[in-house]
């Protein structure tokens, strides 16, 4: 199992800032995944955070909007940039196979522009 | 590229009645099929999972889940439904290059005393 420990777990920002959200994981893992979840929406996957190598996005995630860090095995950040009130969501860092057996969430991170 | 659908977006049942989630999924390969809840203000907990072997797949709270290839189907039932299983449920795969989740859109559950 993996243990996932974020913060801040919520935050109100102004407008045109940036917020950087950490994720710390209790074993060493490879592969590290950021999701956005939108008011009433289903999770939607940021990108893909390996260690070593430059993040991996999804379609409509640029690394100018949410760069990503990952310095070791066990973090990684996420950074909302020059934010505005669509960047509202809960952001949530996650762990899974190929390494271990399922998915481990951290608690997310509720992010309100204002 | 994978994907899930949940067809019902939101279910209502009476405490005490059987319950019964749909998923349907889109995999060319054997799925890894999850089904997560998540509660108001809450991160996701996992209630069960299927990776292979047998079809019928307990999980925590009193929840099952069949595996049904034929019909590309995961669909979650609880026999007796409590008033703490009022959430959202999410059926989820892995695939992918980098084996991420891809998740259905949710089916908000509601259960009436």
């Amino acid at each position: 199992s993996a243990v996932i420990s974020q913060k801040p777990s919520r935050d109100i920002c102004q407008r045109g800032t940036s917020l950087t959200i950490q994720c710390q994981v209790d074993s060493q893992v490879t592969m590290m995944f950021w999701y956005r979840q939108q008011p009433g929406q289903s999770l939607t996957l940021i990108a893909t955070a390996n260690q070593g190598s430059e993040a991996t996005y999804e379609s409509g995630f640029v690394i100018d909007k949410f760069p990503i860090s990952r310095p070791n095995l066990t973090f990684s950040t996420l950074t909302v940039s020059n934010m505005s009130p669509e960047d509202s969501s809960i952001y949530l860092c996650s762990v899974g196979p190929p390494v271990l057996t399922e998915a481990f969430f951290g608690q997310g991170t509720r992010l309100t522009v204002v | 590229a994978q994907s899930v659908t949940q067809p019902d977006i939101h279910i209502t049942v009476s405490e005490g009645a059987s319950l019964e989630l749909r998923c349907n999924y889109s995999y060319g390969a054997t799925p890894y099929l999850f089904w997560y809840v998540q509660s108001p203000g809450q991160g996701l907990q996992l209630l069960l999972k299927y990776f292979s072997g047998d079809t019928l797949v307990q999980g925590i709270k009193g929840f099952e889940a069949e595996f049904k290839r034929s019909q590309s189907s995961f669909n979650l039932r609880k026999p007796s439904v409590h008033w703490s299983d009022a959430a959202e449920y999410f059926c989820a795969v892995i695939g992918g290059s980098a084996r991420q989740l891809t998740f259905g859109s949710g089916t908000q559950l509601t259960v009436l005393p």
